[in-house]
Parts: structure tokens; sequence; C-alpha cells
């Protein structure tokens, strides 16, 4: 079966711009969370929904946003760019959450310059 | 001090070492713990799965779970070429509606010929 589908795979924007990230989970998976990876700082949350609503989210500033459609695809927007923003994003989908597992996509390298 | 904390490494064996792999962690609510493999430019891959503690293993690799010490391991027999990638353990509990992972920083390991 397919496995989790992050696009686009490569982003480069401007400071200052916006970009809008998305990912379409496992077939039948309800719940999406969103990484940023990073050399310095590893694997950080930044949000998880399940049926369309946030229950969970991280410690990011409000640029950051996300959301998740009826078929449970999702996306993340992120607003005005900045370097430090400069990293791999990544989806994971799962059946319900902890009890279930995590797959992760392959990621989007988004590059600030 | 991080919640989790992981070896860096790089950790470089001979083909066909056992290698250890391991992470401390410090928050007792964690009940899932999970390793992840990640190879260069792919996203992370899930090796293994434990709920509570005790020992599982699936072909050359055995994951150990010991919730006093707050310690888990991951032991890969017969070493591979193949097995080079960056090595992540991740955990997590489930209040009921929401579930986050919380990711060590990896630690890269190189088999050589």
């Amino acid at each position: 079966k397919a496995g989790v589908t992050q696009t686009p795979r490569y982003l480069i924007k401007t400071r200052g711009q916006q970009v809008t990230l998305s990912c379409s989970p496992i077939s039948g998976h309800r719940s999406v969370s969103w990484y940023q990876q990073t050399p310095g700082q590893g694997l950080q949350f930044l949000f998880e929904y399940f049926s369309e609503t946030q229950r969970n989210k991280g410690n990011f500033p409000g640029r950051f946003s996300g959301r998740q459609f009826s078929n449970s695809r999702s996306e993340m927007n992120v607003s005005t760019l900045e370097l430090g923003d400069s990293a791999l994003y990544l989806c994971a989908s799962s059946l319900g959450g902890a009890s279930y597992g995590y797959t992760f996509g392959s990621g989007t390298r988004l590059t600030v310059v | 001090q991080k919640e989790v904390e992981q070896d860096p490494g790089p950790l470089s064996v001979p083909e066909g070492a056992i290698v250890s792999l391991n992470c401390t962690y410090s928050n007792s609510a964690f009940q899932y713990f999970m390793w992840y493999r990640q190879y260069s430019r792919k996203g992370p891959e899930l090796l293994m799965y434990t709920y509570s503690s005790g020992n599982k293993e699936d072909g050359r690799f055995t994951a150990q779970v010991d919730k006093s010490s707050k310690y888990i391991s991951l032991f890969i027999r017969d070493s591979q070429p193949s097995d080079s990638a960056t090595y992540l353990c991740a955990m997590t509990y489930y209040t009921g509606t929401a579930s986050k992972l919380t990711f060590g920083t990896g630690t890269r390991l190189q088999v050589t010929l």
C-alpha cells in the first residue's frame, strides 16, 4: 500500500515569503503529525491533527499553522519565513496516535534564502 | 536537560559486529518506545516498537526497555554496511486524546567492510 506522500520534496523560498507544504497520509490513517528536523535541534514536534481537528501543538510561533481536510490530507503553512526556518519538514501518519505507531514520509526540504 | 538523551556518535563498527545503541529519558510517563532508522535525505523508518518494559526481537534487531532505569536499547546483530544510517529513539505517552513523539538527537552508525 502507498506510504506517506509529501510534496514538494524541495523548496527554495526568500525571507519574508510564505510557504505551504502538503502531506497525504496512508489510506485509513486519521492522525497526521508534523515535525521539523534541523541538525542543531533534531526532530521537534509541530502539531498533530486528527479528524480535521488540531489536538496537540508544539512550541513553535504562530507563523506555523496547519490544517487537515476531510480526506485526512494535511497542509502546513509557514508565513513570514525566516532563515532559521530552513529545515526538513516531516509528516507522520497514524491510525490513531501513540498506541498505533507512526509512519513518516520522506519530507520536504525547505531552504530559506 | 533534554527529556531524551542519545549519544550522537558517530559510531563506527566492522561488518558482522554487534551494535548497541542507547537512550536515556527523564519523563516517567513515557509508555511507548520506538526506534527509527533514517538514511540520508530520507524520512525516518520505523524499526521497532515496544510498549512498557521488556525485550522485543525482530530478525537481527532487539529492542530493550528498562522503565525502572529509564533506559532503552537497540541491538543489531551481524551488522551490515546497509545498516549505516542514523538511528533515532523516540517515545511518547498517550493521554487519551493526544500524543506526540519526543525524539533523541540520533546516533550516526557506520558499518565498514
